[in-house]
């Protein structure tokens, strides 16, 4: 069965320290995408990035880096030198092919983790 | 990216009620979905809507408790009917495909905070 585990529910750290946010996912699919959103206490889900299952370099993006790693089935994400703004629910997600010919795609969401950064 | 509006961005309704959310996109998409977060928790999908047909319910969701229309490319609207507390939530909804973005990209509302007493 497809599924995502992130297994930190909350994490507090300190203004300008790294943290790592941890995701593990399970797919029988061959073809696959996984994501990582920021939700703040807005509420609304900001798209931070879309990785598929045959690219499995790295990325940096500012701050933000992203280790994916198929052979231990994990996509994790660092935040370096973490601000306050930074404190947020993340969601990592898989995205599961289904319908008539895998036209449709939805995604399957990680439970979450809770960043709290303080000043 | 694509804008995606929805309405109303928040409401408190009675038990029994009902109340449909209308989400709005700026360009012509092809999948809509709609998902629930409950208080504290992490997003369920209810459905996908495909314009001119019927919508995909996942399990767990009906059509008589969550209808859904998708009359056009731009516009969706999820009904959560005959409602109780525990449909207290943010619903979202999300587009994929718009134009220039690459397949499989989705995108979210800013959801709909419902508090049912």
């Amino acid at each position: 069965a497809q599924k995502v585990t992130q297994a930190q529910t909350e994490i507090s750290v300190v203004e300008k320290e790294d943290v790592t946010l941890d995701c593990v996912y399970e797919t029988r699919d061959t073809t696959y995408y996984l994501f990582w959103y920021k939700q703040p206490p807005s509420g609304e889900l900001v798209f931070l990035i879309r990785r598929n299952s045959f690219d499995e370099q790295n990325e940096i993006s500012g701050r933000y880096s992203w280790n994916f790693q198929k052979s231990t089935s994990s996509f994790n994400f660092t935040i370096t030198a973490s601000q306050v703004v930074d404190s947020a629910v993340y969601f990592c997600a898989l995205s599961e092919a289904v319908g008539y010919g895998g036209a449709t795609n939805k995604l399957i969401f990680g439970t979450g983790t809770l960043l709290a950064v303080q000043p | 990216s694509a804008v995606i509006s929805q309405k109303p961005s928040r409401d408190i309704c009675q038990r029994g009620t009902s109340l449909t959310i209308q989400c709005q996109v700026d360009s012509q998409v092809t999948m809509m979905f709609w998902y629930r977060q409950q208080p504290g928790q992490s997003l369920t999908l209810i459905a996908t809507a495909n314009q001119g047909s019927e919508a995909t319910y996942e399990s767990g969701f009906v059509i008589d408790k969550f209808p859904i229309s998708r009359p056009n490319l731009t516009f969706s609207t999820l009904t959560v009917s005959n409602m109780s507390p525990e449909d207290s939530s943010i619903y979202l909804c999300s587009v994929e495909g718009p134009p220039g973005v690459p397949y499989n990209e989705q995108f979210f509302g800013p959801g709909t905070r419902l508090t049912v007493l």
